[in-house]
């Protein structure tokens, strides 16, 4: 079945970098375009990133807009989110998921980014 | 880009039907048919329940539906079950740099 399984989350203090990844399987990754959506703690959900099925298309949220990179390498099944100069404010579970608009719609459990001193 | 406007919180008794509201723009909701309703318990991540405006993918109850009127889509929940207590979220297409935005989210409460 299809899955999507995040890892790379934890704590960081406030300034430093942390990359998250998404290991996919079940499906064919390389023929779809993957999102990351964050939810802060008691928060609703908010759009972050989403990169095309090839890699050469990106888009952002204004938010994250020059301090996180989404980048995939579809030999490994695999999505990644860099993240840098992190703020207090991008505390929060970040999920990968496929098609957030379609009937194809998958999620992955999320892991937790902590940004704190 | 700003979220889409959903009521807080909105309360039903079992059997009951309730009617959850999301309001956008001409630039989003209004725009296009790319709708989306999720249900998010606790601790849980966001599942599916209606696409494309009005679409049920498969496995989702009936008792869930979807619509849309210029800039505001609806979710109803027909005989309202117990489970179905969650929150729930909107999400749309935007056609912009930012080009996916979600609702604000409703806390549905059944009495």
């Amino acid at each position: 079945q299809v899955q999507l399984v995040e890892s790379g989350g934890g704590v960081v203090q406030p300034g430093r970098s942390l990359r998250l990844s998404c290991t996919a399987s079940g499906f064919t990754f390389s023929t779809y375009a993957i999102h990351w959506v964050r939810q802060a703690p008691g928060k609703g959900l908010e759009w972050v990133a989403l990169i095309s099925s090839d890699g050469s298309t990106e888009d952002y949220a204004d938010s994250v807009k020059g301090r996180f990179t989404i980048s995939r390498d579809n030999s490994k099944n695999t999505l990644y989110l860099q993240m840098n100069s992190l703020r207090a404010e991008d505390t929060a579970v970040y999920y990968c998921a496929r098609d957030i608009v379609g009937g194809e719609s998958e999620w992955g459990q999320g892991t937790l980014v902590t940004v704190s001193s | 880009q700003s979220a889409l406007t959903q009521p807080a919180s909105v309360s039903g008794s079992p059997g009951q039907s309730i009617t959850i509201s999301c309001t956008g723009t001409s630039n989003d909701v209004g725009g296009y048919k790319y709708v989306s309703w999720y249900q998010q318990h606790p601790g849980k991540a966001p599942k599916l329940m209606i696409y494309d405006v009005s679409y049920r993918p498969s496995g989702v109850s009936n008792r869930f539906s979807g619509s849309k009127s210029g800039n505001t889509a609806s979710l109803t929940i027909s005989g309202l079950h117990a489970e179905d207590e969650a929150d729930y979220y909107c999400s749309s297409y935007t056609g912009s740099s930012a080009p996916y935005v979600f609702g604000t989210g409703t806390k549905v409460t059944v009495l």
